[in-house]
């Protein structure tokens, strides 16, 4: 069955620092991959899209890469605040009428 | 524009009995989708639709029904709640999965 793994349920590190969370998965082709935010009682935000012939997108202080030969995707934060502070998820779609599926998140604090 | 609402915030039902969990979206979008989230389970999808007129299951769909008879409104029925059925509940729309999805607030329900 498909399975989606984000390695580290928890990552702390300093202020300043560039933050790196990663994602695998395995028995899937996704043609997309997303990225999101969420804070304690809310529900997910949205933050990158990346599609499975993109290697690479950015927004602002944020980094998305996607490697279907590893089956892979990282996330990096540069420069990262204690507002940073959140859960990210790794989501996978397939093509067209296919169903999102999110793994289970990765916990990040970001100590001043 | 209200996005996605979601109606209760919080519900207690004792085991056996059944509800309706609303949602609904004003942003004209073809996909919704149900999860429920648990405590390092991450996001895990109970149904999704790609369309009115047009369900199908996710990953968890075991105690849970829905229907999508209009665009907007997207609803999850619990037909005998369980205590298992414990948790909370996000609701989620986009005009499909290569594109973000909006969430709802969530529902917490517990089942005692």
């Amino acid at each position: 069955s498909q399975k989606i793994e984000q390695n580290s349920e928890a990552l702390n590190i300093q202020e300043g620092k560039t933050a790196t969370l990663t994602c695998n998965y395995t028995n899937y082709s996704p043609a997309y991959l997303q990225w999101y935010r969420q804070d304690p009682g809310r529900g997910p935000v949205f933050l990158l899209l990346i599609r499975e012939n993109e290697k690479e997108k950015r927004k602002e202080r944020l980094k998305v890469t996607f490697d279907t030969t590893l089956k892979q995707s990282l996330f990096h934060i540069t420069a990262s605040q204690p507002a940073d502070s959140a859960t990210y998820l790794c989501a996978l779609a397939g093509q067209a009428g296919t169903a999102l599926i999110f793994g289970k998140g990765t916990t990040l604090s970001v100590s001043s | 524009n209200a996005g996605v609402t979601q109606t209760p915030k919080f519900q207690v039902l004792k085991t056996g009995q059944s509800m309706t969990l609303q949602c609904a979206q004003d942003m004209n979008h073809e996909y919704m989708s149900w999860y429920r989230q648990d405590p390092g389970m991450g996001l895990r999808l109970i149904h999704y639709s790609v369309g009115a007129g047009i369900t199908d299951q996710g990953e968890v769909p075991n105690g849970y029904n829905v229907s999508r008879s209009t665009t907007e409104d997207f609803p999850l029925r619990l037909l005998s709640a369980a205590p298992s059925q414990t948790s909370v509940y996000f609701c989620a729309s986009s005009y499909g999965t290569s594109y973000e999805q909006y969430f709802g607030p969530g529902t917490r329900l517990t089942v005692t």
